[in-house]
């Protein structure tokens, strides 16, 4: 059972445009929602984090909404730039510590 | 200060042999999660320590053990290796105490099972 779901799987868009990466999950246990950000090769890097306290929360050009009722939270990049071409993970997590990812979005961002 | 690291960056084994991976925790830390990440997969929690203890497991085998030291450094040992344990292992450590759950990551030992 997942008990965090991802979608798309993969991504395509061009620069400067928005990229919109969607995740669900199922324990309302989880306290802290945070996105990581994979290259090739490398382990996950946290980009931007949320609390369920709050409806949205901004970073430069990285935002998460979230909504608490249905469960589902969403994280956009304004701007897209070829850099940011990466895999990104949505995760939930409960007072353990313990991270529970999704499967991941791999996005390009052409130019 | 420190980040996580890990050692070594990769490693090759065969079938039926044992392993150890090494893992530093960020300077200030004393929680160790590791992980296991199969290509194109998001990462798995094996188990995780904390004050030298076994603090939660998620859906592993008993030959994917573990160890924590007084200064919070982790070893995973997987015994008996299998094709199947070919993967990214990473292990992420976080102060328990904070008021937050960020856990910093570390670059991960890139494990082939032949």
């Amino acid at each position: 059972q997942q008990q965090v779901k991802q979608s798309p799987q993969s991504l395509i868009v061009q620069k400067g445009g928005i990229s919109i990466i969607n995740c669900a999950y199922e324990n309302t246990a989880f306290d802290y929602f945070p996105w990581y950000q994979q290259f090739p090769g490398k382990g996950p890097a946290l980009l931007i984090a949320i609390r369920p306290d709050v409806s949205e929360k901004k970073e430069g050009r990285f935002t998460i909404s979230f909504n608490k009722s249905a469960k589902q939270f969403s994280l956009h990049i304004m701007d897209s730039q070829p850099g940011d071409s990466a895999t990104y993970f949505c995760a939930a997590c409960g007072m353990d510590d313990k991270v529970i990812f999704g499967p991941g979005t791999s996005l390009s961002v052409i130019p | 200060e420190t980040g996580v690291t890990q050692s070594p960056t990769h490693l090759i084994k065969t079938r039926g042999q044992q392993v150890t991976l090494r893992c530093s925790s960020q300077s200030g830390h004393n929680t160790v999660s590791w992980y296991q990440q199969a290509l194109g997969q998001g990462p798995q929690f094996i188990f995780q320590y904390y004050r030298e203890e076994e603090n939660g497991r998620g859906n592993f085998p008993p030959r994917f053990s573990g160890l924590q030291f007084p200064n919070y450094s982790s070893e995973l040992n997987v015994n008996a290796l299998e094709l199947d344990d070919s993967a990214l292992y990473l292990c992420a450590s976080t102060a328990r105490e904070s008021s937050y759950n960020e856990q910093f990551f570390g670059p991960g030992t890139r494990l082939t099972v032949l």
